[in-house]
């Protein structure tokens, strides 16, 4: 019962440096999202895909580059890594959209550090 | 402009007790609703939602009332476990907006034995 699965779960990296978080579900969702959580703060959407080879702009996309070149994966790039970028990162996936009674499901973050 | 706001960073209530989370949005366009539940270290996990046209939802221990004059919500927990404390997340959606969610920045709720 995997559900939504993030790699890697911790990494440190050096400013301007590049990384790639690897977001995986095996719940045959067509919807999947990136988000950040900073301290004091709710959950900001970076970037998301409702199908297999389409991405699209959330509220903080700015340093970040996605790929969703298959169903189940959805790939979040930095390609320089900047201090600033320092957070915890959710993926997470959905069936549909609300009011169908389905909902969203996330995984449980990848920790990252820019120094 | 913070679109959806959880007023109280805490709250702390005795085991068995009711616990009353509160939800405030600008957003006159959000329609769907959802509570989301976070330990440390974990993901979100979803706890209960509501849709606009309805004004109470029930599930177990968790009662969500949507009060859409005042745009506002609130998670009710009776009676509250310890197991309960955690981080909770109010989210709001609007439909058409490809299930992309707003969230609250959360309350701590302590569940004291």
């Amino acid at each position: 019962n995997a559900g939504v699965t993030q790699t890697p779960k911790f990494r440190v990296l050096k400013t301007g440096q590049s990384m790639t978080l690897l977001c995986a579900q095996d719940m045959n969702h067509e919807y999947m999202y990136w988000y950040r959580q900073d301290p004091g703060m709710g959950l900001r959407l970076i970037h998301y895909s409702v199908g297999e080879g389409t991405t699209a702009k959330g509220e903080v996309p700015d340093g970040y580059n996605v790929s969703r070149l298959k169903k189940q994966n959805f790939l979040l790039g930095l390609e320089s890594a900047a201090p600033s970028q320092t957070s915890v990162y959710f993926c997470a996936s959905a069936v549909g959209g609300p009011g169908s009674g389905n909902t969203i499901y996330f995984g449980e973050g990848s920790w990252l550090t820019v120094v | 402009d913070q679109q959806v706001k959880q007023n109280s960073p805490s709250l702390s209530v005795q085991e068995g007790r009711i616990s009353i989370l509160n939800c405030d949005y600008t957003n006159s366009m959000f329609d769907y609703f959802l509570w989301y539940k976070k330990y440390p270290a974990e993901g979100p996990t979803f706890l209960i939602s509501i849709s606009s046209i309805k004004d109470k939802n029930e599930d177990g221990r968790f009662t969500v009332f949507l009060n859409k004059s005042a745009k506002h919500l609130s998670l009710h927990i009776v009676p509250s476990q310890p197991g309960d404390s955690a981080v909770y997340f109010c989210a709001a959606s609007v439909r058409g907006s490809n299930y992309k969610l707003t969230f609250g920045k959360g309350t701590l709720l302590t569940v004291n034995p």
